[in-house]
């Protein structure tokens, strides 16, 4: 059974800090990694998404990579806005037509402090 | 493009009535998902569609139904509601057809039943 775990699951810093999200997952056997962002009380925003055959994908101050191998996936983010602050949540989907299912992490608070 | 949209944003129910929540989408998009998101628990699959006329259970099905007539429409109803439906409903799509693959998801709508 998959299973997804972000650490830390909050964290605060100061503005401008460049930062790293950490997401594992026990089953290497992937179709897709996607990071989401969360702001309270609102839906998710998808940030990146990375095919199992990607080793990264880049959208403005946001790097995520892929390791497939071990199990990890790590979301950088370059020089922290207050606005950053919110929940990012990691999510993998199995490969194969009968695995809809998205597992999700229980997300990491970022808090970016001016 | 509006993309997904849920209706309603919030609803009170009490315990016993039904009520369908609404998911509508209009990217052409073949599969979509039912997920709710509890705190401590994370975001868990309810049902899922993988096109018109086809769909199938998730995670956490019971005490709902599905139904999907429409590419463009995915309802979730809550036959007899129970307090344990308290919850946020989040609807998603995606498309295998072209890139990017990732999910896209509603804005969710936010039940409490008393």
């Amino acid at each position: 059974k998959q299973e997804v775990t972000q650490i830390p699951a909050a964290l605060s810093v100061p503005e401008g800090e460049n930062l790293v999200l950490n997401c594992s997952f026990t089953d290497s056997a992937i179709y897709n990694l996607q990071w989401f962002r969360q702001d309270p009380g609102k839906g998710l925003t998808s940030l990146l998404l990375i095919q199992s055959s990607q080793r990264e994908q880049t959208s403005g101050r946001l790097n995520a990579s892929l390791d497939k191998s071990s199990g990890r996936s790590t979301l950088y983010i370059a020089a922290s806005q207050p606005g950053d602050s919110a929940t990012y949540l990691c999510a993998v989907k199995a490969p194969g037509g009968g695995s809809e299912k998205l597992v999700f992490g229980k997300g990491t608070k970022l808090t970016v402090n001016p | 493009n509006a993309g997904v949209t849920q209706t309603p944003k919030f609803q009170v129910l009490k315990t016993g009535q039904s009520m369908t929540l609404q998911c509508a989408q209009d990217m052409n998009h073949e599969y979509m998902s039912w997920y709710r998101q509890d705190p401590g628990m994370g975001l868990r699959l309810i049902h899922y569609s993988v096109g018109a006329g086809i769909t199938d259970q998730g995670e956490v099905p019971n005490g709902y139904n599905v139904s999907r007539s429409t590419t463009e429409d995915f309802p979730l109803r809550l036959l007899s509601a129970a307090p344990s439906q308290t919850s946020v409903y989040f609807c998603a799509s995606r498309t295998e057809r072209r890139g990017p693959y990732g999910y896209t998801f509603g804005s969710g709508t936010r039940l409490t039943v008393v």
